[in-house]
């Protein structure tokens, strides 16, 4: 059965780098596209970006700038960096697996990694 | 401001029917195929329906999906109290070539 497992820091400050890595356990890497979204606090789902087998990223156009996904399949593993984050990046950030296409759902989601960003 | 609308809640009895709303445009909707998503609180979002109407195999076909034009729909028949969590649509808009989601509908069972 194919699990995520996400892990980093979860408590920043201001003008940090916001750093996540997802692990892919029990599944093929290559097979797949590979997603960030994050949920702010009693808000909803937010879609940060997205990176193919290839190597090409996709990214929200109002993070593009502060945003870079990448990915390590020899450890089958992806990553999330946010730098200059603020109080608004503060969320819980998901990783997530969709089938090979830009924009297919995510049908398999990691736990979750509570982001606070406090000075 | 999410790209994708619905509305914030709806509810029902249990047995009874609700229905969710999605409105996007020709860019999302109106250009790509919808999911949607189920969340309890303090639980990663679980995909409850793809392609507009197809189901993963473990949801029950209590739950149905479908789109016209710039609008999907999500049906949960048989409403059961383990049903009241919180709805996402999502699709992916070529005007932006990002994935969008709605803001969430909570599904409260009276």
């Amino acid at each position: 059965q194919v699990q995520l497992q996400q892990w980093g820091a979860g408590l920043l400050k201001p003008l940090e780098t916001l750093s996540l890595t997802c692990e892919v356990y029990g599944g093929s890497f290559s097979g797949y596209f590979w997603n960030w979204i994050r949920q702010s606090p009693g808000k909803g789902l937010e879609w940060i970006g997205e990176i193919n087998q290839s190597g090409t990223t996709k990214y929200n156009p109002s993070l593009t700038s502060r945003v870079t996904i990448s990915a390590d399949e020899s450890k089958s593993q992806f990553y999330l960096k946010v730098k200059s984050v603020t109080a608004a990046d503060t969320a819980v950030y998901y990783c997530a697996r969709a089938l090979i296409g830009w924009g297919n759902p995510s049908d398999i989601w990691g736990q979750g990694t509570v982001v606070t960003i406090s000075s | 401001q999410s790209v994708l609308t619905q509305p914030p809640s709806v509810s029902a009895a249990p047995g009874q029917k609700v229905t969710i709303s999605c409105s996007g445009s020709s860019s999302n909707i109106g250009h790509s195929y919808v999911a949607w998503y189920q969340q309890f609180p303090g639980t990663a979002p679980k995909l409850l329906m793809f392609e507009n109407d197809k189901r993963p195999s473990d949801i029950p076909d209590r739950f149905s999906g479908s789109k016209s034009g710039t609008s999907a729909t999500l049906d949960i028949t048989g409403l059961q109290t383990g049903d009241e969590a919180d709805y996402y649509c999502g699709t992916w808009d070529s005007s932006l070539s990002a994935g969008v989601f709605g803001g969430g509908t909570r599904v409260t069972v009276l």
